[in-house]
């Protein structure tokens, strides 16, 4: 596909169960963002790669988080332990660095619920 | 650090009126700037940026937006909206990486 794909794009988890999240950057694209967008609130910064590097993770609210990258493509962000609070869109952005900014390609987003 | 206030979070406005988005950040270093529209249970789209050179920006559909360095803002506007407009808009600041602000809602008025 032409843009960025996310799986599942719903999600319900039991409290206490660990859930993982898919995200297929556009290809060729070396950079990759992971956001948490809660109910009525903007997208927050979570995590952020450059190929298979993880260049900044300030964002990751607690050490349940964790975000992957192995090969440089395909990011799988894996939560521990999921709270309520975890409840959130879980959105995904890739962007090819060039001269014209960081113009970022954003998927459709995970939606979690945590009951 | 960099940071993005909206300044409002809803804002009604009839069919085919004009309307403005107000944006507002703050930064003690240069940064990119862009509107970003969510449609309901779509990801976002980028719709305009700036990066430098004219303040007066033009984005898709018909939008644009001025940056005014003196007033930190980046207003998005439209001279005429349609039905189809209707979304959360998200203004973002950039230096490493975006900074979003918290949205607003446009709802149009038939």
């Amino acid at each position: 596909g032409a843009g960025v794909s996310q799986s599942p794009r719903y999600k319900v988890a039991k409290r206490g169960q660990d859930v993982a999240l898919r995200c297929d950057p556009i290809s060729g694209h070396v950079s990759l963002f992971w956001y948490q967008q809660a109910l009525g609130q903007g997208p927050e910064f979570l995590t952020y790669f450059q190929n298979e590097a993880q260049l900044d993770k300030s964002g990751l609210p607690s050490d349940r988080f964790f975000a992957e990258r192995p090969e440089g493509s395909v990011s799988t962000l894996k939560i521990q332990r999921t709270q309520q609070e975890d409840s959130a869109v879980y959105l995904c952005a890739s962007s090819f660095e060039g001269e014209t900014g960081i113009e970022q390609f954003f998927g459709p987003g995970t939606r979690l619920t945590v009951l | 650090a960099q940071s993005v206030t909206q300044l409002d979070s809803q804002v009604p406005v009839f069919e085919e009126a004009p309307v403005e988005l107000r944006c507002n950040y703050s930064s003690s270093v240069s940064v990119y700037l862009f509107w970003y529209v969510q449609y309901p249970n779509q990801g976002l789209q980028l719709l305009l940026k700036y990066l430098s050179g004219s303040t007066l920006v033009k984005g898709i559909n018909g939008f644009e937006a001025e940056f005014n360095k003196s007033q930190t803002s980046f207003h998005l506007r439209k001279p005429s909206v349609h039905i189809s407009d209707t979304a959360e808009y998200f203004c973002a600041v950039s230096v490493d990486k975006i900074i979003f602000g918290k949205g607003t809602r446009l709802h149009i008025l038939p």
